[in-house]
């Protein structure tokens, strides 16, 4: 869904752990979608992406959930480091278009 | 492949002056979208542009923003008689495809401080 000015959900988990991030978007009509990971003072950086064709994709550590019948996605990581601590965005775009929207984001939190 | 790049980094204003804040694409890439962060809260799209093109400008506040994407040269956005309120973290982002759905990605993003 597109980002709305609500301050960002935070998630704490253990160093070691799986860390799931959820993230709900708006249009029925999203046929693509991206994982993007921001680190402090810098761009989002893409992590995964996964198209309305499919309802799961892994990466390395990571898996991105589709569910088109709720509009929910969602990013597992497993065995979670420090180095993921970050803010989590998903984006998601129309077909119709070229223009991303952006959730509210999640900011992870890895505890040593 | 140099990534996205943006220029400033970093931008003060004092209220009432102009800010631009440029973006040069990937190469090869020839869609740029602009977005607005403030802090702890989400990116907010604000313009999506082609080569010379306003895609969709439904982001934008109506007054004092503009963005171009001239045939040659870096994507600009520009803010006139900026106030407290600009104050935030800008972000360009660019893609290849025009319908295929690729992803975007972005620079490391211009923070601009009115003052």
């Amino acid at each position: 869904g597109e980002s709305v000015g609500l301050h960002l959900p935070t998630l704490s988990v253990q160093e070691g752990d799986n860390s799931i991030i959820n993230c709900a978007y708006s249009n029925s009509a999203s046929d693509y979608f991206i994982w993007y990971k921001q680190e402090s003072g810098k761009g989002p950086q893409f992590i995964i992406d996964i198209r309305s064709n499919m309802d799961k994709r892994q990466g390395q550590r990571v898996t991105v959930l589709l569910n088109k019948t709720v509009k929910h996605l969602s990013l597992q990581i497993a065995a979670t480091q420090p180095g993921d601590s970050a803010v989590y965005f998903c984006a998601e775009n129309l077909k119709t278009g070229n223009q991303f929207y952006f959730g509210t984001g999640t900011s992870l939190t890895v505890i040593p | 492949n140099a990534g996205v790049m943006q220029n400033p980094r970093h931008l003060v204003r004092r209220r009432g002056q102009e800010a631009r804040l440029r973006c040069s694409p990937m190469k090869g890439h020839s869609h740029v979208y602009w977005y607005r962060q403030l802090p702890e809260e989400g990116l907010k799209f604000m313009v999506y542009l082609q080569k010379e093109n306003i895609i969709d400008e439904s982001g934008m506040p109506k007054e004092r923003f503009s963005a171009e994407f001239p045939k040659e040269g870096p994507s600009i956005l520009r803010i006139q008689q900026v106030v407290r309120g600009d104050s935030a973290a800008y972000f360009c982002a660019s893609s290849y495809a025009g319908r295929g759905n690729t992803e975007a990605f972005f620079g490391q993003g211009t923070r601009l401080t009115v003052v």
